[in-house]
């Protein structure tokens, strides 16, 4: 079946520093692939997509790129600020109603 | 425009007790969704309404019925509350499935004690 697997939290940083959130998945087909986030007390939003091989999804400064080869969605932002501290799920979903979600990471971003 | 809502934000029950979860998109999405949201386990997927009429079992769906009363409307039933629920349940709706973007609601934190 379909998976998501995604590095563990915390992750504490300082602003402006760089963020990388690795996220690798399994899937039988060609999955889309999101990247949602969830701020304190609220529910997800999503931040970015991509629908296949290559392609690269982006907002708010944040970037991942569909990488077939590797099975892989990695989140980077360049240059973090506090108002970015929250949890980051990777999510697939395999062309059915099912999002599937990695476990989240959460990210604390310190002044 | 609200989005998707959820009532109510908290409650707390006794083993035992019944509750409803209500949930309303006005996206005039086709699929709707109730998740749990458990710390270090992501969320998984309860029930789905792929469009009105129709739901469909989730990964975890023991202990818990819907109804798709309409377009706009998905509930979420615990007919005989059990510790083992307590957890934040997420209603999230779409256009469709296949890829299109869930959008969700701002959670109900539910305790069974």
């Amino acid at each position: 079946g379909n998976s998501v697997t995604q590095m563990e939290g915390p992750v504490t940083l300082s602003e402006e520093a760089f963020l990388t959130i690795n996220c690798t998945y399994t899937a039988t087909g060609y999955p889309s692939l999101f990247w949602y986030v969830q701020y304190p007390g609220e529910g997800l939003q999503l931040l970015l997509k991509a629908t296949k091989a290559d392609d690269k999804g982006s907002n708010k400064g944040f970037e991942a790129t569909y990488r077939k080869e590797t099975t892989s969605f990695h989140l980077e932002k360049g240059s973090v600020q506090v108002s970015d501290s929250a949890v980051y799920f990777c999510a697939l979903s395999d062309n059915d109603y099912k999002l599937s979600f990695g476990a989240g990471t959460t990210v604390t971003v310190r002044a | 425009n609200a989005g998707v809502t959820q009532t109510p934000k908290f409650q707390v029950l006794k083993t035992g007790q019944s509750m409803t979860l209500q949930c309303a998109q006005d996206m005039n999405h086709n699929s709707m969704y109730w998740y749990r949201q458990d710390p270090g386990m992501g969320l998984r997927l309860i029930y789905y309404s792929a469009s009105e009429g129709t739901t469909d079992k989730g990964e975890v769906p023991n202990g818990y019925n819907v109804s798709r009363l309409n377009k706009r409307e998905f509930s979420l039933r615990l007919e005989s509350a059990a510790p083992s629920q307590t957890s934040v349940y997420f209603c999230a709706s779409s256009i469709t499935g296949g890829g299109y973007e869930q959008y969700f609601g701002p959670g109900t934190r539910l305790t069974v004690t």
